[in-house]
């Protein structure tokens, strides 16, 4: 079947930089994307990997591996606002289904 | 504006009464899907449409049934909720395999 694993919660102070990890099982996924969502809101797009490498957005980057079934998002100069569940997320090649992760909680503390 | 809007934000019903909770999407997007969400156990899929008249299951479609008549709305049906249907569901709207985009949820409570 299709899975995604990832930690379940880190913590960091702000300023820090902090690694999610996240590895699939599954010979069908097709990118990975990373999404945020704050407490009880809706899930927001955050990130897209199709091929292997590092994809840079901001204070936020999202690298892939798809010979390791394996990708990380990393977070920069860490903020009290980016406190909040991330998940990971793999598509298949038609697109037709996408799959999450249980979600890392970030805490980021002062 | 690009949106996805789920109604209604919160409900509260009772074990075996019929409830519809709408989704529409206004970006012309192919493909929709519904998610539930619980405690520890992330976004889970219950159901998802390709295109009109296209839906599948996901991994947990069990008491949930969709239809999609039009490219724009997705409901999702529950003919007789039960309690362990409490949950907070979202609906999602993307094109391809890229962004997602979500509604804003509905706290679903079956008593």
């Amino acid at each position: 079947g299709q899975s995604l694993e990832q930690p379940s919660e880190v913590t960091a102070v702000e300023g820090a930089i902090v690694q999610i990890n996240c590895t699939y099982q599954t010979s069908g996924f097709y990118g990975l994307s990373w999404y945020q969502q704050h407490d009880g809101g809706a899930p927001t797009f955050l990130s897209y990997n199709a091929l292997d490498g590092l994809e840079e957005t901001g204070r936020f980057s999202s690298f892939l591996s798809r010979s390791d079934s394996y990708g990380y998002l990393l977070l920069q100069e860490l903020q009290m606002k980016d406190s909040a569940s991330y998940f990971c997320a793999g598509a298949n090649q038609a697109g037709t289904a996408l799959i999450f992760g249980k979600g890392t909680t970030l805490s980021v503390s002062s | 504006e690009a949106q996805v809007t789920q109604n209604p934000r919160y409900l509260i019903t009772v074990t075996g009464k019929k409830l519809t909770v709408t989704c529409s999407q206004n970006m012309n997007h192919e493909y929709m899907s519904w998610y539930r969400q619980d405690p520890g156990l992330g976004l889970r899929q219950i159901y998802y449409s390709m295109n009109v008249e296209v839906t599948d299951k996901g991994d947990v479609p069990e008491g949930y049934k969709v239809s999609r008549k039009e490219k724009r709305n997705f409901p999702l049906i529950l003919e007789s909720p039960s309690p362990n249907q409490t949950s907070l569901y979202f609906c999602a709207s993307r094109q391809g395999s890229t962004e997602a985009f979500f509604g804003q949820g509905t706290r679903l409570t079956v008593v």
